[in-house]
């Protein structure tokens, strides 16, 4: 079956470090968007990507970045890690022209 | 710009009882609306949705009707479960765009 998953489901880093939470779709999806939840925000939207080689700035992408070198993969890489960047981050992704867009199960990020 | 605005919550219910969760909106033209539902450990699930004013979009015994009148998209549920206890999250699309606005997002406890 498809699917989306993300790597890794726990993650706890030091203020400064790099960091990069992985996403990989089955479902041949070309949309693929970066979401962090955080409480009393709901989920907001960091970046997303409309294809290969193409990536967009969501309402939240400062100290966040993301490439996207084939249809499956949207790695997302924190800079340099801060502590206001401790959240809930999923990824998602949907096929073109479609809106229902389908989560993966979250990475929990504690920066420390 | 576009937004949700959904009831804060906490929600605790009692198993049976009738469930309502408040969602209104803004945006300009007609978006599309939807319901996601995230169970414990998990990431978010498409409930239901409606994509017209008028629509009635419905699963799990769970219904919410697209009011264009008063902008809102309210889910209910005649008769809620144990199981049903999750957090819920009303959203939007912009037709065109393919991302997702969504609401801070309400929990709901149902006790046995």
């Amino acid at each position: 079956d498809a699917e989306i998953t993300q790597s890794p489901r726990h993650k706890i880093t030091e203020t400064g470090r790099q960091v990069t939470l992985a996403c990989h779709q089955t479902w041949n999806h070309n949309n693929m968007f970066w979401y962090r939840q955080d409480l009393g925000h709901g989920l907001r939207l960091i970046h997303y990507s409309y294809g290969v080689q193409d990536t967009n700035k969501g309402e939240v992408s400062d100290g966040y970045s993301v490439s996207r070198s084939n249809t499956e993969d949207l790695p997302l890489t924190l800079e340099s890690a801060a502590s206001s960047q401790t959240s809930v981050y999923f990824c998602a992704s949907s096929d073109r022209g479609q809106e229902t867009q389908y989560f993966g199960p979250g990475t929990r990020l504690l920066v420390l | 710009g576009n937004s949700v605005t959904q009831m804060e919550g906490p929600v605790t219910l009692s198993e049976e009882a009738f469930l309502t969760i408040n969602c209104t909106y803004t945006a300009t033209g007609y978006p599309s609306l939807f319901w996601y539902v995230q169970y414990p450990g998990e990431g978010l699930q498409l409930l239901l949705k409606a994509t017209k004013a008028d629509d009635k979009g419905s699963n799990k015994g769970f219904e919410a009707t697209y009011r264009k009148e008063t902008t809102s998209f309210h889910l209910e549920k005649g008769s809620v479960q144990v199981s049903d206890s999750a957090v819920y999250f009303c959203a939007l699309n912009h037709f065109g765009n393919e991302k997702l606005t969504f609401g801070t997002g309400t929990r709901l406890t149902i006790i046995p």
